[in-house]
């Protein structure tokens, strides 16, 4: 089976930089995914990485090391709209998408 | 990107009764659809995984007679809830994926959701 573990919830200021962590133990690792979702709406895609490193776009970049089971999501110049819930999600071979509980982002002025 | 619809967004029914939620890719040929239930303050909980033309494959406790899923065409699927109880309301999520491609991530993409509420 998959095991997937973030922090369930985390407060950060307008403005700030927040690192949103997450380890997952897995066989046939094949991606992991972020996904942004708003209370009430699906979840939205963010980014994805499947090989060692850091990926960037824009405000949002994800971090990836295999040999550890870990990456993060980190989110500069933090806005209020950004207070969501973020998912952790890993693809194992070419079935679906397991997600970790989600870590509850609340950012304030 | 790909958008995927769902309907309706939210739906209020009586203890026993049925309902009916659908999924659509507009703009693309989904050969692979997820059914995923979200109760409040937990994760998305994959409940069944649809091919095109072929049965569903269900996740481990989820009962497929009370969860019926038909995936007749590359842009449909449905989930109906059959003799729905206060117990399965939740946030039910549709997502599906493009055909497999060689060098691609097939991302899958998620729909708006169906909230039921079973009274």
């Amino acid at each position: 089976g998959q095991n997937i573990d973030q922090p369930t919830e985390m407060t950060a200021t307008e403005g700030a930089i927040v690192q949103i962590n997450c380890t997952y133990q897995t066989s046939g690792f094949n991606g992991l995914f972020w996904y942004q979702q708003h209370a009430g709406e699906a979840p939205t895609f963010l980014s994805y990485n499947v090989l060692d490193g850091l990926e960037e776009k824009g405000r949002f970049s994800s971090f990836l090391s295999r040999s550890k089971g870990y990456s993060y999501l980190l989110l500069k110049e933090l806005q209020m709209k950004d207070s969501a819930s973020y998912l952790c999600a890993v693809r194992s071979g070419y079935s679906t998408l397991t997600f970790g509980k989600g870590t509850m982002l609340l950012v304030s002025p | 990107g790909a958008v995927v619809s769902q309907h309706p967004s939210w739906v209020i029914c009586k203890s026993g009764t049925s309902v009916k939620i659908e999924c659509r890719s507009l703009d693309f040929q989904a050969t692979t659809m997820f059914w995923y239930r979200q109760f409040p303050k937990q994760s998305l909980m994959l409940m069944a995984t649809s091919n095109e033309g072929s049965k569903a494959t269900y996740e481990q406790g989820v009962e497929k007679d009370k969860f019926l899923i038909n995936h007749a065409s590359l842009t449909l699927s449905t989930l109906t809830v059959t003799s729905a109880h206060p117990e399965d309301s939740s946030f039910y999520i549709c997502s599906a994926r493009v055909r497999l491609a060689q060098g691609s991530y097939n991302e899958q993409f998620f729909g708006p959701g169906t909230r039921l509420t079973v009274l």
